[in-house]
């Protein structure tokens, strides 16, 4: 059973530009979770999509946002892109909430640079 | 709200000597917990994950946590510790039902592994 998958692994991007980062879940999730991981600021929850609808937001600005397609795979985009925006993006995955029991799956994440 | 805290940002042991990584909790209510590895420019693997079943959960690669409400903890234990071991340990808590899949990250624990 494959994990769950992101793209691109590394990129580079510079201050203005925006960028889309793609996440596939693992056959049958249905919740994908975004994560923002940067030196400073550790593990931060950025929103939480659960049959297309978002269930969860997190404390970022509106320049972060979302979606869930039909087929449960995710996209997140960043718009006006900032220096402290540089970070390793990770997707999660689960059948259902965590504090159901459910096991949350990450994948290895998108690093994230702007120049 | 729900909070965690990892009490120790580095701790380094001995091969073969017992591995303790402590973490505290703050819940309102009957909580979720975690503990993921992160091993260098990886994603996140679940070790182990308690909820509300047996108070002392066993993990993969011979790790395991108890969780003690009276105190709010659920630290980790390994009886001996491998090189491999060497990572960042995060302990996790699930926020309130009413937030789904959203999860709280310590800011994590260095584990270094001498020979």
């Amino acid at each position: 059973k494959a994990g769950v998958t992101q793209t691109p692994r590394y990129l580079i991007k510079t201050r203005g530009q925006q960028v889309t980062l793609s996440c596939s879940p693992i056959s049958g999730h249905r919740s994908v979770s975004w994560y923002q991981q940067t030196p400073g600021q550790g593990l931060q929850f950025l929103f939480e999509y659960f049959s297309e609808t978002q269930r969860n937001k997190g404390n970022f600005p509106g320049r972060f946002s979302g979606r869930q397609f039909s087929n449960s795979r995710s996209e997140m985009n960043v718009s006006t892109l900032e220096l402290g925006d540089s970070a390793l993006y990770l997707c999660a995955s689960s059948s259902g909430t965590a504090n159901s029991g459910n096991t949350i799956y990450f994948g290895e994440g998108s690093w994230l640079t702007v120049v | 709200a729900q909070s965690v805290t990892q009490l120790d940002s580095h701790v380094s042991v001995s091969e073969g000597t017992p591995v303790l990584l402590r973490c505290n909790y703050s819940s309102s209510y009957s909580p979720s917990l975690f503990w993921y590895v992160q091993h260098p420019n990886k994603g996140l693997q679940l070790l182990l994950k308690y909820t509300s079943a047996a108070t002392l959960v066993k993990g993969i690669n011979g790790f395991e946590a108890e969780f003690k409400k009276s105190e709010t903890s659920f630290h980790l234990t390994k009886p001996s510790a491998h090189m491999s071991d060497a990572a960042e340990y995060f302990c996790v808590v699930s926020d309130s039902i009413l937030q789904g899949g959203k999860l709280i990250f310590g800011q994590g624990t260095e584990l270094s592994v001498k020979p």
